[in-house]
């Protein structure tokens, strides 16, 4: 199952509202993951089952979509969001990934 | 606390074999399964495979398949990823990763900090 994220890059300002899509070759219902990499560091869970809130992250994070089209957007931009986001999808074996979106400060 | 820490970074000759080890502190290894998903520097995630300890269950990536093997210590409460037959392409850094949730495949909560192996020719 391959799965495009657009855009593949970003730029925004802190403050601002920003979406990332992600779309899958296939219908996976509702298994897909976000994760966000700083980096030198490695991904951290941000939300799961498209659109539950891992323990501990930001609600300026959600998450949306089912079947093939998903979102992750952050409400308010903050200093520490800047990085790369990539979508992952637990629908079955072999589980994939994106290919990124880069956030960057505008 | 839980975490996955993983042994240090490697340097290794073409055709060679490297062995990666990730520790899990703060739960038993055993109770959760464990992905390895590796990352050339600036590109995407590729995953590798995956590993139930519980009941000895592996799935391998088939891009690597013959070439990747899972094993583990549950005294040393560790899991290792053994590459063989190492090819410059290889170069990434490797991580492991928890699986959360009741099923599987399921989303991966916990990381470890990843290993840089480099392979020269």
């Amino acid at each position: 199952i391959q799965l495009t994220q657009s855009p593949s890059s970003l730029s925004a300002s802190v403050g601002d509202r920003v979406t990332i899509t992600c779309r899958a070759s296939q219908a996976i219902g509702s298994y897909l993951a976000w994760y966000q990499q700083t980096p030198g560091k490695a991904p951290k869970l941000l939300i799961f089952a498209a659109s539950t809130l891992q323990g501990g992250v930001s609600s300026r994070f959600s998450g949306s979509g089912s079947g093939t089209d998903f979102s992750l957007t952050i409400s308010s931009l903050q200093p520490e969001d800047f990085a790369t986001y990539f979508c992952h999808q637990l629908q079955s074996y072999p589980v994939t990934f994106g290919q990124g979106t880069r956030l960057e400060i505008k | 606390q839980v975490q996955l820490v993983q042994s240090g970074a490697e340097v290794k000759k073409s055709g060679a074999s490297v062995k990666v080890s990730c520790k899990a502190s703060g739960y038993p290894v055993i109770n959760y399964a464990l992905h390895w998903v590796r990352q050339v520097p600036g590109q995407g995630l590729e995953w590798m495979g995956w590993m139930n300890i519980g009941d000895g269950d592996t799935k391998y990536s088939e891009n690597l398949q013959g070439r990747v093997a899972f094993t583990w210590d549950l005294s040393a409460n560790t899991v290792y990823m053994e590459l063989s037959s190492l090819k410059s392409e290889d170069t990434a850094i490797y991580y492991c990763a928890r699986e959360g949730g009741s099923w599987s495949p399921d989303y991966m909560d916990v990381w470890g900090q990843g290993t840089t192996v480099n392979v020269s020719s």
